[in-house]
């Protein structure tokens, strides 16, 4: 089955700085990758996703990139606010006979510090 | 329009006992996941069902089973809870045809210990 990689388990950064989380994948079938921002306690929520026939996705701050040869894809949080604060979690799946089943990486924690 | 709803949000059992946990979702979407989040292994599929009358497996199934009640509602049942189902339960539903690439959105949890 497919396996998601994900790097660094924890990240901190300064305000305004931008930060960039790192995600590999095993199954090269696999073509819609979906990131979800997770505060304390709370639900995971989509932030951005991407599917294989595009490189790269922006939406204000946060940018996606993908690398289908080397089977990565990488988040890019530009100009990082402490609301930015919060573990982040890639994930990866493909198409089959019914529903996508996601893979999860095991999350970064991201500190924006003031 | 709540998205997805879980009950209960906490519970506690003791190792043996069963329960059940309900998830309903009103955004009329064809598929249903659930989902388990353990300290530093992100979230892993337990069950999905993509259409209404269909469940399969996903990477931890063992010690679960789930039922597709109709399109709105997915449940997860523990037969003989035993300490190693601690963990956080997360429903997610998406929408789109069954086969299909579609965002998956989460309902709030259920965080069940099991003594």
């Amino acid at each position: 089955g497919e396996n998601v990689e994900q790097h660094p388990s924890t990240l901190s950064v300064q305000e305004g700085d931008s930060a960039v989380i790192k995600c590999t994948y095993s199954d090269s079938a696999s073509n819609y990758f979906p990131w979800y921002k997770q505060e304390l306690g709370k639900r995971p929520q989509l932030i951005i996703d991407i599917r294989s026939n595009v490189g790269e996705k922006k939406d204000q701050r946060i940018a996606v990139t993908l690398n289908k040869t080397a089977k990565h894809f990488s988040l890019h949080i530009t100009e990082t606010q402490p609301e930015d604060s919060a573990v982040y979690f890639c994930a990866a799946s493909k198409l089959t006979g019914g529903g996508n089943k996601l893979t999860f990486g095991t999350g970064t924690q991201l500190k924006v510090e003031l | 329009n709540a998205g997805v709803t879980q009950t209960p949000k906490f519970q506690v059992l003791k190792t043996g006992q069963s329960m059940t946990l309900q998830c309903a979702q009103d955004m009329n979407h064809n598929s249903m996941y659930w989902y388990r989040q353990d300290p530093g292994m992100g979230l892993r599929l337990i069950y999905y069902s993509a259409s209404e009358g269909t469940t399969d497996k996903g990477e931890v199934p063992n010690g679960y089973n789930v039922s597709r009640l109709n399109k709105r509602e997915f449940s997860l049942r523990l037969e003989s809870a035993a300490p190693s189902q601690t963990s956080v339960y997360f429903c997610a539903s998406s929408g789109g045809a069954a086969v299909s690439n579609q965002p998956q959105h989460f309902g709030d949890g259920t965080r069940l210990s099991i003594l």
